[in-house]
């Protein structure tokens, strides 16, 4: 079984400051990990995967994901904040193989304040 | 790449009244197709997902339905509805190698 736990259902920065969004997660098998952000009244767009290979995962607006399996961690960071990066992120963990049925974290809401 | 259509983007429904949700995709052919619904200040919650033409699993036990009649049409719907089912609701694909899951814009059921 898989399961995600975003530590803080809120997270408030300044503008200009460092994001960092934490993930956990637990999975049986290797998982491949996602970060998804979601704006007001619209869907999910990803943000990176880990499936394989490098453990540091570079996305879309300046974000960046590191897997660590020793501490079953994926966490979102990006170095200097904007007003734009404030929205809904949500982990999620889908495991190699079976149904491809993701498990998604409850979310973070990023505050960001100018 | 594919697209995901869903309609209508907002919905105000009487309670007791049906429902018929619709999100179609394009660019890819025999996807793994998904319904998820986001109540208010929480996470996503699945609702039914699909491998196939016909092929319907569900997640949670409820008064919706969902069908999947042609490859890559997926219809959420509900005979009668309830204030509870009132949320926002996503259709969601995943094609090819790999597990992404990419989403639509969503649907805004209002039940009153």
């Amino acid at each position: 079984a898989q399961s995600v736990t975003q530590l803080g259902s809120h997270v408030s920065v300044s503008e200009g400051a460092l994001v960092l969004l934490r993930c956990n997660y637990s999975s049986s098998v290797p998982p491949y990990l996602f970060w998804y952000v979601q704006y007001p009244n619209q869907g999910l767009q990803l943000l990176l995967k880990y499936t394989t290979g490098a453990t540091l995962v570079k996305g879309i607006n300046g974000f960046e994901a590191e897997f660590k399996k020793s501490e079953t961690s994926f966490h979102l960071t990006k170095p200097s904040a904007h007003m734009s990066d404030a929205a809904e992120y949500f982990c999620a963990v889908s495991e190699s193989g079976g149904s491809y049925i993701p498990t998604f974290g409850r979310g973070t809401s990023l505050i960001v304040h100018p | 790449s594919q697209t995901i259509h869903q309609w209508p983007a907002t919905l105000v429904q009487p309670v007791g009244s049906p429902l018929s949700l619709e999100c179609t995709v394009e660019g890819t052919s025999n996807p793994n197709l998904y319904w998820y619904r986001q109540a208010a200040g929480r996470g996503l919650q699945l609702l039914f997902y699909s491998v196939g033409i016909g092929q319907i699993s569900s997640e949670v036990p409820q008064n919706l339905s969902a069908s999947r009649p042609q490859d890559r049409q997926f219809i959420l719907s509900s005979k009668k509805l309830l204030l509870s089912d009132s949320g926002f609701y996503l259709c969601a694909c995943k094609t090819g190698p790999g597990n992404t899951i990419y989403f639509g814009e969503g649907s805004w059921l209002t039940v009153v």
